[in-house]
C-alpha cells in the first residue's frame, strides 16, 4: 500500500529564514509526486509534479526535488504569505482499488512571520 | 477560482440525517474524485468517475455513495450521518483517467464543502 509521511508536522520561520520541507514514500510503482498547498479553508491548489529521480522544479521562491526515497521542498526567504499548509501526494501504478487517484500526507504547516 | 464548483460551501445536519454534496467539475474535465478530510486523517480519497462511470474506490463507507451524471456533475450522498462524518469533503477533476505523464494527471480542487453533524 502506498505511503506518505511528511514532516514536520508544523514550522515556523521568520521572514526570510530559508528552509526545506520534507515527503517520505513507499510506492508502487511511482507514476508522479505532486505538492500541494491549502490555505485554511480553501482547497489544495496545485504547486507542483514530478516524475522521475533527480527532477526539479521551481516556481518564484519554491523548489521541489525527488529522490527514489522522498521528496523536498525547499523554501528560499521565505515571505508571510507563503504561509499555509504544504501537502504531498504520490500517484502510484494503478490498481483494481484506487485506481490513480492521488495518495496524500498530512501535511506541513507553515508559518511565517515578519 | 480554480473552475471545480462545489455547493453547498457549508452545511449543518443532525445525526441520521442524509445528504447531498454537489460538484461541477472544470470545464473540459471528464473525471471527478471525491476526497475527506479531517484533522486527524488528512486527505482521504473516497471514489472516482470518469464520464458517468465509477472507476475506483478508496475508504468510502457503505452509508456514502455517489453519481456522475451525463453533464458530468457529480452528487456525493451521505446517510445515516454520525458524529465522526464532520469533515470537509472535497470534489477534485482532471482531464483524463489521470495516467498520462503529463498535465492530464494533475487535480484540480474545489473549496470543499464543510459539513457538521450534531
Amino acid at each position: 500500500e502506498d505511503q506518505v509521511t511528511q514532516s514536520p508536522e508544523a514550522l515556523r520561520l521568520q521572514e526570510g529564514e530559508s528552509s526545506s520541507l520534507n515527503c517520505s514514500y513507499t510506492v508502487s510503482g511511482l507514476r508522479g509526486l505532486f505538492w500541494y498547498r491549502q490555505d485554511p479553508g480553501k482547497g489544495p491548489e496545485f504547486l507542483f509534479t514530478l516524475y522521475s529521480a533527480g527532477e526539479e522544479k521551481e516556481k518564484e521562491r519554491l523548489k521541489a526535488t525527488l529522490t527514489k526515497k522522498e521528496s523536498f521542498l525547499h523554501i528560499t526567504a521565505p515571505k508571510p504569505e507563503d504561509s499555509a499548509t504544504y501537502l504531498c501526494a504520490v500517484q502510484g501504478r494503478s490498481n483494481s482499488n484506487s485506481g490513480y487517484a492521488l495518495n496524500f500526507g498530512k501535511g506541513t504547516s507553515l508559518l511565517v512571520t515578519p | 477560482d480554480s473552475g471545480v464548483t462545489q455547493t453547498p460551501k457549508h452545511l449543518i445536519t443532525a445525526t441520521g440525517q442524509r445528504v447531498t454534496l454537489r460538484c461541477s467539475p472544470r470545464s473540459g474535465d471528464l473525471s471527478v474524485y471525491w476526497y475527506q478530510q479531517s484533522l486527524d486523517q488528512g486527505l482521504q480519497f473516497l471514489i472516482q468517475y470518469y464520464n458517468g462511470e465509477e472507476r475506483a474506490k478508496g475508504n468510502i463507507l457503505e452509508r456514502f455513495s455517489a453519481q456522475q451524471f451525463p453533464d458530468l456533475h457529480s452528487e456525493l450522498n451521505l446517510s445515516s450521518l454520525e458524529l465522526g462524518d464532520s469533515a470537509l469533503y472535497f470534489c477534485a477533476s482532471s482531464p483524463s483517467l489521470a495516467g498520462a505523464r503529463s498535465g492530464a494527471n494533475v487535480l484540480t480542487f474545489g473549496a470543499g464543502s464543510r459539513l457538521t453533524v450534531l
